[in-house]
């Protein structure tokens, strides 16, 4: 899998948007962008997936660069309850490690008021 | 969405006994599901893939003497840590892959965790 590098920390205030940025470089062209996030002492949570084509859902909508080499989550009303680490993670869809993910350190996003 | 669910949320044991997870797959059949194990303020890191009807694979570094794994049905997978230390202390996690969402799939469904602390 490619290896993601995100920023460690940023802040949000309550209501504007929250951009949070992943390089991938090194990313090759059947491995997709995924975004899941973790809420203190909770397990991760799926956010979104994508390829190529920028993609958006009830949670976030996810930006990718047209070499795929980075890509940004985009929280476009960022809540209190948003505060979380977000991991990006790039890998190939299916294939015999389906559903085997490697974490990184993640972006630790604090939404304040 | 597809839900997994662990059992207990958390669970203070002494030094030296076992502890046993459970890690239920609550609406599909779960061929395999992962377990992680998270440290205070770092991230997540694979532990093992439990594989129903076989022996569990695990990742480097991780005794399988000491973190067994026992998935006996399809909706049932358990991680049991054996002479437990503190040094084991830790946030346990685990994932189920649904083989049955296809190309639209989020790939794994997480637990809310297990939260051990050995005394």
């Amino acid at each position: 899998d490619a290896k993601t590098t995100q920023p460690t920390s940023m802040d949000c205030a309550e209501g504007r948007a929250a951009n949070l940025p992943c390089n991938h470089s090194t990313i090759s062209g059947n491995e997709y962008v995924y975004w899941y996030r973790q809420i203190h002492s909770q397990g991760p949570q799926y956010i979104i997936h994508g390829l190529k084509n920028n993609e958006t859902n009830e949670m976030a909508s996810l930006i990718i660069t047209e070499d795929r080499k980075s890509s940004t989550l985009i929280l476009p009303h960022a809540t209190l309850r948003d505060t979380a680490v977000y991991y990006c993670i790039v890998r190939v869809l299916g294939g015999t490690s389906y559903g085997k993910l490697t974490f990184g350190q993640g972006t630790i996003l604090t939404v304040h008021p | 969405g597809a839900v997994v669910s662990q059992h207990p949320s958390w669970v203070i044991c002494k030094s030296g006994t076992s502890v046993k997870i459970e890690c239920r797959s609550l609406d599909f059949q779960a061929t395999t599901m992962f377990w992680y194990r998270q440290f205070p303020k770092q991230s997540l890191m694979l532990m093992a893939t439990s594989n129903e009807g076989s022996k569990a694979t695990y990742e480097q570094g991780v005794e399988k003497d000491k973190f067994l794994i026992n998935h006996a049905s399809l909706t049932l997978s358990t991680l049991t840590v054996t002479s437990a230390h503190p040094e084991d202390s830790s946030f346990y996690i685990c994932s189920a892959r649904d083989p049955g969402q296809g190309s639209l799939n989020t790939e794994a469904f997480f637990g809310q965790g297990t939260r051990l602390t050995v005394v």
